[in-house]
C-alpha cells in the first residue's frame, strides 16, 4: 500500500523568501507519479505541479520547483520568492502510473507574512 | 466557469437521516472520486468511478454508497447519517491522474 508522511504541520517566513516543505512517500510500485495541491483559505483545491517517477529532472513551474530525491523517496515543495497570497495548506500526494487511487499526505500549512 | 461543482455547499442531517451529495462535472473526465477532510487525515478516498454505472469502494467506504448515473455526475449517499461522518466532502474528476476538485460541501450531522 502507498503512504505519504508530510511531517512539517506548520510553517511561517516572511514574504520573498524561499520555503521548502517536506514530503516522504512509500510505495511498491516502479512507476508512479508524485503531487502537490494547495488549498486556500477558502477550502479551494488545486493542482500544483507533478513529478513522474521516471524522471530525473525536477518539474518546475512558476516559482513552485520539486526536489525529487528518489533514493530517500522524498519529494519536497520548494516555493521561492513567498508572496502573501502563498499562505494555504499544502498537499502532497500519489499514484501508481495507470492507477486510480491518489494518497494524500495531511497536508503542511504555510503562513507568509509581509 | 467551474467544471466541477457540488450541491449543496451546506447541509444540516439528524442522525438516522438520509444525505446525498451531488457532484457535476463538466470536464468530460471518465474518472471521478468522493473524499472527506478531516483535521490531521488530509483527503481519503471514499468511493471513486471509473465512468457511468461503475463505482469502486475507496479507503474508507463503510457508510457510505455511491452513484455514477452519467459521466457529468456522481453521488455520494449517507443511508444512516451518523455524528461521525460530520466532515467537509469533496468530489473531482480527473485527468491523466491530476485531479479537479470541486468546491466542497460541508456536512453536519446532529
Amino acid at each position: 500500500a502507498q503512504k505519504v508522511t508530510q511531517t512539517q504541520t506548520s510553517i511561517s517566513v516572511m514574504e520573498k523568501t524561499t520555503v521548502t516543505m517536506d514530503c516522504v512517500y512509500e510505495t511498491q510500485d516502479s512507476s508512479y507519479f508524485l503531487f502537490w495541491y494547495k488549498q486556500t483559505a477558502s477550502g479551494e483545491i488545486v493542482f500544483l505541479i507533478r513529478q513522474d517517477s521516471y524522471k530525473k529532472e525536477n518539474a518546475t513551474v512558476g516559482h513552485y520547483s520539486l526536489n525529487f530525491q528518489k533514493p530517500k523517496s522524498s519529494i519536497g515543495l520548494i516555493i521561492t520568492a513567498t508572496q502573501i497570497e502563498d499562505s494555504a495548506v499544502y498537499f502532497c500526494a500519489m499514484t501508481r502510473t495507470g492507477g486510480y487511487k491518489v494518497v494524500f499526505g495531511s497536508g503542511t500549512r504555510l503562513l507568509v507574512s509581509p | 466557469e467551474a467544471a466541477v461543482t457540488q450541491s449543496p455547499r451546506n447541509k444540516v442531517a439528524v442522525t438516522g437521516g438520509k444525505v446525498t451529495l451531488s457532484c457535476n462535472q463538466t470536464n468530460n473526465h471518465n474518472n471521478m472520486y468522493w473524499y472527506r477532510q478531516d483535521t490531521g487525515h488530509g483527503l481519503r478516498l471514499i468511493h471513486y468511478s471509473y465512468g457511468a454505472g461503475s463505482t469502486e469502494k475507496g479507503d474508507i467506504p463503510d457508510g457510505y454508497k455511491a452513484s455514477r448515473p452519467s459521466q457529468e455526475n456522481f453521488s455520494l449517499i449517507l443511508e444512516l447519517a451518523t455524528p461521525s461522518q460530520t466532515s467537509v466532502y469533496f468530489c473531482a474528476s480527473e485527468d491523466r491522474a491530476e485531479q479537479f476538485f470541486g468546491p466542497g460541501t460541508r456536512l453536519t450531522v446532529l
